[in-house]
């Protein structure tokens, strides 16, 4: 069974800060995807990134960046120079490749509420 | 292009009432996703459909809980009688058979209190 822990529940940083969020995974599968979802207030599911699990290149997106080790199955999300605006719930989800085709389900972690204060 | 729809976004009802959530997925996209996410929690998938049947039901309370794609397209999940613990926000998603990497496109949900 596939599972996504998210340890930290809250973390408060000011503006400016540079700030990690973790993501451990569990899967048996040798072929998986991991993503990072963005939940705002307003409730709605943003996509932030999705790796493969053949894909170790660590990557950076302006002020995001994320750091993908199959060998401690992490996959961390660190936002540097963090903004009022990155206030929001984190999601790291997983999806594995399963039988017959049919896209598979994510499993969500239980997510990380970012504040960042002025 | 348009993303997912759904409808209503609130919804407030009694225990032991039923309620029905309408999902609308983007153009083309063939498998429809409902999740569950109670406050403070990730979401949960109930539900999943390739085109008109279902390939996911495992954690669907089908004591109460239905859903339907006729036509497999549009989609509509019913709980009947609702319980207290139901309350949470119903998200509804959609991906392509087209994208091997599986990526959801989420709609921005139906927030359901049960009172």
């Amino acid at each position: 069974a596939q599972k996504v822990t998210q340890a930290q529940t809250e973390i408060s940083v000011v503006e400016k800060e540079d700030v990690t969020l973790d993501c451990v995974y569990e899967t048996r599968d040798t072929t998986y995807y991991l993503f990072w979802y963005k939940q705002p207030p307003s409730g709605e599911l943003v996509f932030l990134i999705r790796r493969n699990s053949f894909d170790e290149q660590n990557e950076i997106s302006g002020r995001y960046s994320w750091n993908f080790q199959k060998s401690t199955s992490s996959f961390n999300f660190t936002i540097t120079a963090s903004q009022v605006v990155d206030s929001a719930v984190y999601f790291c989800a997983l999806s594995e490749e399963s039988m017959g085709g049919a896209n598979s389900k994510l499993t969500f972690g239980k997510g990380i509420t970012l504040s960042v204060r002025p | 292009e348009a993303g997912v729809a759904q409808s209503p976004r609130y919804k407030i009802i009694e225990k032991r009432q039923s309620v029905a959530f309408w999902c609308n997925p983007i153009s083309g996209h063939a498998t429809l996703y409902w999740y569950q996410q109670i406050l403070g929690q990730g979401p949960k998938l109930l539900i999943q459909f390739q085109n008109n049947g279902v390939v996911d039901d495992s954690q669907l309370p089908k004591d109460r809980f239905s859903a339907e794609r006729l036509k497999g397209v549009d989609s509509t999940l019913k709980i009947q009688p609702a319980k207290l613990e139901d309350s949470a926000v119903y998200l509804c998603a959609s991906s392509s058979l087209q994208d091997r990497a599986y990526e959801q496109y989420f709609g921005p949900g139906t927030r359901l209190t049960v009172t």
